[in-house]
């Protein structure tokens, strides 16, 4: 079975500072997608970013990017100049076999 | 705006009773996704369908089951319901059933089950 996990329940980050949110799945599919949502308080899911297995090159949004590292297993998402409006759960995510699968996710505070 | 449509946004039901909630996916989307979030929980993979078919099975209960029309809009029915599944629903939808796809979803139905 496939998963996805995400180890830090919470955690916060100073107004204007870099924070990285750790994930680490695992699949037995040789090409696959990996991602990251957003869902702030107000419960959307928003997409952030993804990133194609096959590409070395991690994938890059504005103030969001990653750092994939494929042997490993690996996807955490970087965020830098953290604004008070990147508050979220943060959720990777993972396909397999026509499903899109999540991890538990992580609460992001951002201090003032 | 995603442009996918949930409805209704909330629902509030007694225990054993049956709900359908409904999703119309983006224009020009093909798959149809549906997830159940639980108090401060990730989200579950319910099912899958892409153009009129079934795709791919979670957990899913036998209570629960699924439906994609030929105009591509998506019901969920959850029947003999109970506390416990009082969540959010989301459905989300993309343009083809392969993965490379990006999800975009709807607002979420609100359930609660008394």
């Amino acid at each position: 079975a496939q998963t996805v996990t995400q180890s830090q329940p919470e955690m916060s980050v100073q107004e204007a500072e870099t924070v990285t949110l750790s994930c680490t799945y695992d699949t037995s599919e040789s090409d696959y997608y990996l991602f990251w949502y957003k869902q702030p308080p107000s419960r959307q899911m928003i997409l952030v970013i993804r990133q194609e297995a096959y590409k070395q090159q991690n994938a890059t949004e504005n103030r969001f990017s990653v750092n994939f590292q494929k042997a490993a297993k690996s996807f955490s998402l970087k965020i830098s100049d953290s604004q008070l409006g990147d508050a979220a759960m943060y959720f990777c995510a993972s396909n397999r076999d026509d499903k899109i699968i999540f991890g538990k996710g992580t609460r992001l505070h951002i201090l003032p | 705006d995603s442009g996918v449509t949930q409805t209704p946004k909330h629902l509030i039901t007694a225990t054993g009773q049956r709900v359908t909630l409904r999703c119309s996916p983006r224009s020009g989307d093909l798959s149809v996704y549906w997830y159940q979030q639980s108090l401060d929980q990730g989200l579950q993979f319910l099912i899958h369908y892409y153009n009129g078919e079934e795709r791919a099975k979670g957990n899913i209960l036998e209570r629960f089951s699924a439906q994609q029309f030929p105009d591509l809009h998506s019901e969920l029915n959850l029947s003999s319901l109970e506390l416990g599944d009082s969540a959010l629903y989301f459905c989300a939808s993309s343009v083809w059933s392969s993965y490379n796809s990006p999800l975009h979803f709807g607002n979420g139905t609100r359930l609660t089950v008394t």
